[in-house]
């Protein structure tokens, strides 16, 4: 059984960092072809692709967020963790690590929600 | 960078048949997946591949894709379906992942 869970900090001022970590479980991130993907849906609006990280330690980012946007992972601990700097009000959203097979995300974390407020 | 464009909202009466589009260009050359996501859960992947089902998703739920619109179809609408639902590709060009703006579906 494949599982992923987000965690981090729930509130973060505006200009700070925030730095997300995906804790999974099922598979390894050393196996090829595999990757683990961030996506966000601020209140009440769609889904936004914004990183994904594979299994060789290929990265990609949003065109949108890519200068804001870091995402490493730690194969040993099962992790990923992502990083966007300079937070704003508008960065406020639920952000969701998923399970991304083949260009689809097959399994999804519960999702986190991050309020951006001073 | 790759746009994806579906309708805000479906509406359909329980039993009906709902059809979903998601345009894009030339989108009948990449794969697409669709996403149904209910009020305070995340996403469930429902169609891979254009038209290929994950295990425990209904055979009502299936997928086409042709020329520059992606269609996914649910047969037999159920109160359960009510939800939003996504489509997304991999923009090859880039590597990178794309979604559409998604569409409310109602069951009237």
């Amino acid at each position: 059984q494949i599982t992923l869970k987000e965690s981090g900090p729930t509130l973060v001022k505006p200009t700070q960092t925030l730095t997300l970590t995906c804790t999974f479980s099922g598979f390894s991130l050393s196996t090829s072809g595999v990757g683990v993907g961030w996506i966000r849906q601020p209140p009440g609006k769609a889904l936004e692709w914004l990183a994904l990280i594979y299994w060789n330690d290929d990265k990609r980012y949003s065109p949108s967020l890519k200068s804001r946007l870091t995402i490493t992972k730690d194969t040993s601990k099962n992790q990923v963790v992502l990083t966007m700097t300079n937070m704003d009000p508008v960065d406020t959203a639920t952000y969701y690590c998923a399970h991304d097979v083949r260009s689809y995300f097959f399994d999804w974390g519960q999702g986190t929600l991050v309020t951006v407020s001073s | 960078s790759y746009v994806l464009t579906q309708p805000p909202s479906v509406s359909v009466a329980p039993g009906q048949t709902a059809r979903i589009t998601c345009g894009g260009n030339n989108i009948g050359s990449k794969s697409v997946h669709w996403y149904q996501q209910k009020p305070g859960q995340a996403p469930v992947l429902v169609v891979y591949d254009d038209s290929d089902r994950p295990s425990g998703i209904p055979e009502r739920f299936s997928g086409s894709n042709s020329g520059n619109t992606a269609t996914l179809t649910i047969s037999r609408v159920e109160a359960g379906d009510e939800a939003d639902y996504y489509c997304q590709v991999w923009d090859s060009s880039s590597d990178d992942r794309v979604f559409g703006g998604g569409t409310k579906l109602t069951v009237l």
